[in-house]
């Protein structure tokens, strides 16, 4: 059972250009929003993580959006670059220190 | 600091052998967790451990074993290896679930 739904599995960005990355989910309990970052090669790293009492957090380039009452939380990547291509995850976790659950990845591609 | 390392990067096994992937962190983290990475599964998790002496099972825990004797380290091991175990393995470490996780660089594993 898929608890956290990503999409799209894969995105080309002109250089420059709004990168948008989506989650849904159906559990409530959830409370810790993360993303995550990798490249190939390397193990993930946390990029933004966001918690359901917070609707936006902005971190340079990268934005998380939540949105409680659709379930649904957003990565956007402002004036996307070249370095910004990776695979990145988006993941949640119920209250307690349970385990993440992952989304199934979203390959990033910019162009220049 | 090293963060997580994980040992060996690469190993090629034959069904039926058995083996241990090693994950050590420095960090004095109490959580860590193994997960597995398949094209287009995202990121699986096997087991996990909340503190030295604790582990409880993942997602997809078949055919994997752990234990947990100190805090640094937390090996994986595969009790008869099936060509459906090939895949890359990640270690992970945190203070909690809800706090960022470290990866390691994984280990690719592939059996024949």
């Amino acid at each position: 059972q898929q608890q956290v739904k990503q999409s799209p599995q894969s995105l080309i960005v002109q250089k420059g250009g709004i990168s948008i990355i989506n989650c849904a989910y159906e559990n409530t309990a959830f409370d810790y929003f993360p993303w995550y970052q990798q490249f190939p090669g390397k193990g993930p790293a946390l990029l933004i993580a966001i918690r359901p009492d917070v609707s936006e957090k902005k971190e340079g380039r990268f934005t998380i959006s939540f949105n409680k009452s659709a379930k649904q939380f957003s990565l956007h990547i402002m004036d996307s670059q070249p370095g910004d291509s990776a695979t990145y995850f988006c993941a949640a976790r119920v209250a307690g220190n349970t385990p993440l659950v992952f989304g199934k990845g979203t390959r990033l591609s910019v162009i220049a | 600091n090293a963060g997580v390392t994980q040992t060996p990067k690469f190993q090629v096994l034959k069904t039926g052998q058995s083996m241990t992937l090693q994950c050590a962190q420095d960090m004095n983290h109490e959580y860590m967790s193994w997960y597995r990475q398949d094209p287009g599964m995202g990121l699986r998790l096997i087991h996990y451990s909340v503190g030295a002496g604790i582990t409880d099972q993942g997602e997809v825990p078949n055919g994997y074993n752990v234990s947990r004797s100190t805090t640094e380290d937390f090996p994986l091991r595969l009790l008869s290896a099936a060509p459906s175990q090939t895949s890359v393995y990640f270690c992970a470490s945190s203070r909690a679930s809800n706090q960022p996780q470290h990866f390691g660089d994984g280990t690719r594993l592939s059996i024949l």
